[in-house]
């Protein structure tokens, strides 16, 4: 049974356009969603998060955007670069059970020039 | 600060075999995991520890057992290998901030059993 998904293993994106990774979760209970960032041969990095009393968050290059009612969240990189090149996983907590992580598939990012 | 350090980077067991995988960490974290990444599963939890001398089942603990030996070290033992058990490992630790559950995580470990 998988809570987090992310349904796009794969993603192609020019230098400079926008990616968008989307992910999806079922269970309604999570309420604080991160993105995170990780290389070959390499652990995951955290990359952005956001509380479900938001429906936005912001660093930098990217974004992501929270739809609570759709249960669904996308992470917006603009402008793309080579080196975002990565796999992306989606994360989602429920923050009053433990603080135990739950990891989607990933999707794998390549930025071509 | 070398933040989560894990050993080995690479391990190749035989069947039956046991070995205990190590992790460390010097933020001063009280919470420490461990993780599996396989091919198309992204990360599940195997164990975790909330504080020294505590640890608790996570998604997939069978086959593993874990010690908190101190606040700074979280090890993984295999008692009898599995070719299921080949995957990548990894350790993570937590700052333990409200709002905040940002986990950070080691290099990994793959472990192929053959």
């Amino acid at each position: 049974d998988q809570q987090v998904k992310q349904n796009s293993p794969s993603l192609s994106v020019q230098e400079g356009r926008i990616s968008i990774l989307n992910c999806d979760y079922t269970n309604s209970m999570f309420d604080y969603f991160l993105w995170y960032k990780k290389y070959p041969a390499e652990g995951p990095t955290f990359l952005i998060s956001i509380s479900s009393i938001k429906d936005k968050n912001e660093d930098g290059r990217f974004t992501v955007f929270l739809n609570k009612s759709a249960k669904h969240l996308s992470l917006h990189i603009v402008p793309s670069q080579p080196g975002d090149s990565a796999v992306y996983f989606c994360a989602a907590i429920f923050t009053g059970g433990g603080n135990k992580l739950t990891f989607g598939t990933g999707t794998q990012l390549k930025v071509e020039l | 600060n070398a933040g989560v350090t894990q050993t080995p980077k690479f391990q190749v067991l035989k069947t039956g075999q046991s070995m205990t995988l190590q992790c460390a960490q010097d933020m001063n974290h009280n919470s420490m995991y461990w993780y599996r990444q396989d091919p198309g599963m992204g990360l599940r939890l195997i164990y975790y520890s909330a504080s020294e001398g505590t640890t608790d089942k996570g998604e997939v603990p069978n086959g593993y057992n874990v010690s908190r030996l101190n606040k700074r070290e979280f090890s993984l033992r295999l008692e009898s290998a599995a070719p299921s058990q080949t995957s990548v490992y990894f350790c993570a630790s937590r700052v333990d901030r409200l709002f905040t559950d940002t986990q950070y995580f080691g290099p990994g470990t793959r472990l192929t059993v053959l």
